[in-house]
């Protein structure tokens, strides 16, 4: 079984300050691990993943998150937060054991302060 | 390259009623996965299509089913409506486990 815990339901950071939004896993096998960003009223956009390699990720827009095996966390960053990042995160758990089913946490609203 | 499709875009039903959306793959994509997104939570899997064939399912009731056609477009269907199917219905197509593009959804209101 897959899980994700997303700490923090809503984070307010000003704007050019660093952005951490926390996220951690379980899984029994291998996990797959991935950032998705929701603007209002819209679908879910690919921010970056993890999937066995390099175990610092870039994506996006200027995000990247660190797979941390030890502390089962998948924690996404930006250096400098702008207006435009304001928007619904989420993280989600997937593998590639024959199904693709991705279990995701509740998600993460983020608010830019001017 | 398209990407995903959905429609309709918004969908305003009554409890008991049936109703079908509808998932354009994106192009040479030959998975489909179906999320329920409850207001204020994450998506939920409900289930995958592979090559035509369901291939996983979430905890969702049967009333709840789909189908996936030859060009890999997909309808997810819903017998009974009951009020707490309101939600955000999200497709996702995939040609490989690493990556899922998903479509902008259909939201679904039960009355």
């Amino acid at each position: 079984a897959q899980s994700v815990t997303q700490l923090g339901s809503h984070v307010s950071v000003s704007e050019g300050a660093l952005v951490l939004l926390r996220c951690n896993y379980s899984s029994s096998v291998p996990p797959y691990l991935f950032w998705y960003v929701q603007y209002p009223n819209q679908g879910l956009q690919l921010l970056l993943k993890y999937t066995s390699a390099a175990t610092l990720v870039k994506g996006i827009n200027g995000f990247e998150a660190e797979f941390k095996k030890s502390e089962t966390s998948f924690h996404l960053t930006k250096p400098s937060a702008h207006m435009s990042d304001a928007a619904e995160y989420f993280c989600a758990v997937g593998s590639n054991f024959g199904n693709e089913k991705l279990t995701f946490g509740t998600g993460t609203r983020l608010t830019i302060i001017p | 390259e398209t990407g995903v499709t959905q429609s309709p875009t918004h969908l305003i039903k009554t409890r008991g009623q049936q109703v079908t959306l509808r998932c354009s793959s994106q192009s040479g994509h030959n998975t489909v996965s179906w999320y329920q997104q409850a207001l204020g939570q994450g998506p939920q899997f409900i289930f995958q299509y592979y090559r035509e064939e369901e291939n996983g399912r979430g905890n969702f009731p049967p009333r709840f089913s789909g189908l996936q056609f030859p060009n890999y477009s997909s309808e997810l269907n819903v017998n009974a409506l009951e009020l707490d199917d309101s939600a955000l219905y999200l497709c996702a197509s995939s040609r490989s486990p690493d990556t899922q593009y998903f479509g902008p959804g259909t939201r679904l209101t039960v009355l």
